[in-house]
């Protein structure tokens, strides 16, 4: 079974400081990952997937397959970071996401 | 473009009563996705279709929930007859047709069994 843990439903920091949003899967084959972001009225989008090895918005994700973890970093957050974010993955022929529970992102001033 | 779009944004029912959601996807997707998300759990997918077949519904809760995509356009998802623990965010996503790409999501249905 595929399984997605995010261990902090809430997190906070100042601006300019750096974050890390923690996401661990757990999956027999190679997975496909990704990170979701929702801000305020606003509807889930992509972030940034691992198969691109790019950085959106500032934010960087790198896949750990000996940890299986698959954290999103930032140097300097912004107050505009504050949001909802969700890892999820993708695991083989299925197509469908399997999503982690969630870290409520709150940059302050 | 119009992207995905779900109707209605809110819904309040009581328990018993019948509940039908709209999701019409980015034309020319021919995947689309029901997930939902209840109170303080993860969003879990709820099934899948490719064009107007179910790909996989291994989500889905129990027969309560009927999903139907019609001529491979918009979809829609009925409870009948819905329970407290239904209520939740109902959302849709959709997808060209290759695997490699983007889910496209839709704002949301809240869905409140009182």
């Amino acid at each position: 079974a595929q399984r997605v843990t995010q261990p902090e439903k809430l997190l906070s920091v100042f601006k300019g400081a750096p974050v890390e949003l923690k996401c661990n899967y757990s999956y027999s084959g190679s997975p496909e990952l990704f990170w979701y972001v929702q801000y305020s009225r606003q509807r889930l989008q992509l972030l940034l997937r691992h198969i691109s090895r790019e950085s959106i918005k500032g934010f960087t994700a790198d896949l750990n397959k000996g940890e299986t973890s698959f954290h999103l970093k930032k140097p300097f957050a912004q107050e505009e970071d504050s949001a909802m974010y969700y890892c999820a993955l993708k695991g083989g022929s299925a197509r469908q996401l399997t999503f982690g529970s969630g870290t409520q992102l709150t940059v302050l001033p | 473009e119009a992207g995905v779009t779900q109707f209605p944004s809110h819904s309040v029912i009581e328990k018993g009563q019948t509940v039908t959601l709209r999701c019409d996807p980015i034309s020319g997707h021919d995947n689309l996705y029901w997930y939902r998300r209840v109170m303080g759990k993860e969003i879990k997918f709820l099934l899948h279709f490719v064009k107007e077949s179910k790909q996989d519904e291994s989500g889905m809760p129990n027969n309560r929930f009927l999903a139907e995509r019609t001529g491979g356009t918009y979809s829609t998802l009925k409870v009948q007859p819905a329970e407290l623990e239904d209520s939740g965010v109902y959302f849709c996503a959709s997808s060209p047709s290759s695997i490699y790409n983007e889910q496209f999501f839709g704002p949301g249905t809240r869905l409140t069994v009182l």
